[in-house]
């Protein structure tokens, strides 16, 4: 079954803390992989995604294919990195497809 | 730009009452989705626009219609609201279906309560 999994629905950090939110995926194919993040009375929006290699806000994510991993990471929490936090995947092996995982709050506490 | 309009922003209705949401985008997209997001379940995709004049259901699309109107509009219609519906529905916008690397653009969301 094609799908994105985010085990922790709730991630509570002290600002400061290093973060990682999990996502694992199960593909049959090479998908792309993307964090998207919906901060308070804020539309949803791409935070980063793996083709791009990039650093958004100090985040960073690593796809590891052999554990079909695509975990989010930050050294440094900061308060204003609270939000709702979605893994989402698209790939073109067989129909095309765009799935989201069910999303990670992640509180910062001061 | 607006990006992705959506409207209403809340909706209280009655079951068996039906209702359209409305949504625009002026980025000149090709595609275009609706979402729905339910806590525990993530974003799940009712239907989708690949392209102007086209429409396929997606993963829920039981209970919903949808009118992809011209380029920039993409409604979808509740005919008869159950309180499964309750939920908050996104639209969002892509410059072209079917591309892996494909960025998508979200309006605001509705959050529609079915009583």
């Amino acid at each position: 079954a094609q799908r994105v999994t985010q085990p922790e629905k709730l991630l509570s950090v002290f600002k400061g803390a290093p973060v990682e939110l999990k996502c694992n995926y199960s593909y049959s194919g090479s998908p792309e992989l993307f964090w998207y993040v919906q901060y308070s009375r804020q539309r949803l929006q791409l935070l980063l995604r793996h083709i791009s290699r990039e650093s958004i806000k100090g985040f960073t994510a690593d796809l590891n294919k052999g554990e079909t991993s695509f975990h989010l990471k930050k050294p440094f929490a900061q308060e204003e990195d609270s939000a709702m936090y979605y893994c989402a995947l698209s790939g073109s092996s067989g129909t095309y497809k765009y799935i989201f995982g069910t999303g990670t709050r992640l509180k910062v506490l001061a | 730009n607006a990006g992705v309009t959506q409207t209403p922003k809340f909706q209280v209705l009655k079951t068996g009452q039906s209702m359209t949401l409305q949504c625009a985008q002026d980025m000149n997209h090709n595609s275009m989705y609706w979402y729905r997001q339910d806590p525990g379940m993530g974003l799940r995709l009712i239907y989708y626009s690949a392209s102007e004049g086209t429409t396929d259901k997606g993963e829920v699309p039981n209970g919903y219609n949808v009118s992809r109107l011209n380029k920039r509009e993409f409604s979808l219609r509740l005919e008869s609201a159950a309180p499964s519906q309750t939920s908050v529905y996104f639209c969002a916008s892509s410059e072209d279906w079917g591309f892996v690397n494909e960025k998508l653009f979200f309006g605001s969301g509705t959050q529609l309560s079915v009583l």
